[in-house]
């Protein structure tokens, strides 16, 4: 299972560009890339996912080099409400083990 | 949007005692998890199930656990004997919906939880 790490916390205003970075260095073939977002007391909540190159949605973007290493999850103008943890998730298709990291504590202040 | 649904959201219980916790997935979906967060630590994966059975079980998945599909909607956590260490919240997730194209979506969505408290 791919090991995942990201940094430990981060801080950021409100109205900036938050980029978290995820290094998963034995990522396999057919691992996909999904990030989570989780407030307090709540489950985790489906941010984005990925394979390669560039994926973007309402919410997020998540770049992804070429080599698949590493992740950048991309939240445009962030506010007060994206103060949360963030979590790098690799796995594979179809019912298997799926390991958190501890995530990214991104606090994001006015 | 269609979303999957725990009860109950709490749960109090004394040390020993037999604790069922209900999820009911997305409809559609195909493999159903189940997972653990202790107060203040990370999301543990307990194991996954697939066309009515267990695909993968983690190392804290032992015999006091087990998990049922029992009548095609509702997905079960059963821990027959509490400990006090099993205090935590418990969280189900369902994926695998078949897309359009035939490919089977493996984004996890997960439900609020169970908070389980053992005493």
């Amino acid at each position: 299972l791919a090991k995942t790490t990201q940094p430990i916390s981060m801080d950021s205003y409100e109205g900036q560009e938050v980029n978290i970075t995820c290094s998963h260095n034995n990522i396999a073939t057919n691992d996909y890339i999904t990030w989570y977002q989780q407030f307090p007391s709540q489950g985790p909540r489906f941010i984005i996912q990925g394979y390669k190159t560039k994926v973007t949605n309402e919410v997020a973007s998540l770049f992804i080099p070429a080599d698949r290493k590493s992740s950048t999850l991309s939240l445009p103008r962030v506010s007060l409400s994206d103060t949360a943890v963030y979590y790098c998730l690799v796995a594979p298709t179809g019912g298997f083990k799926t390991i958190f990291g501890a995530g990214t504590r991104l606090f994001v202040k006015a | 949007e269609p979303e999957v649904t725990q009860t109950p959201s709490h749960q109090v219980t004394q040390m020993g005692q037999e604790v069922i916790l209900r999820c009911v997935p997305i409809s559609n979906h195909l493999y159903f998890y189940w997972y653990r967060q202790i107060l203040g630590q990370k999301v543990e994966f307990l194991v996954s199930f697939y066309n009515n059975e267990i695909s993968e079980k983690s190392e804290i998945f032992d015999d006091q656990f087990s998990v049922e599909r029992p009548d095609g909607s509702n997905f079960t956590l059963k821990i027959r004997s509490t400990k006090l260490e099993d205090s935590a919240m418990y969280f189900c997730a369902s994926s695998g919906r078949t897309n359009p194209s035939g490919r089977a979506e493996e984004t996890q969505y997960f439900g609020p939880g169970t908070r389980l408290l053992v005493l």
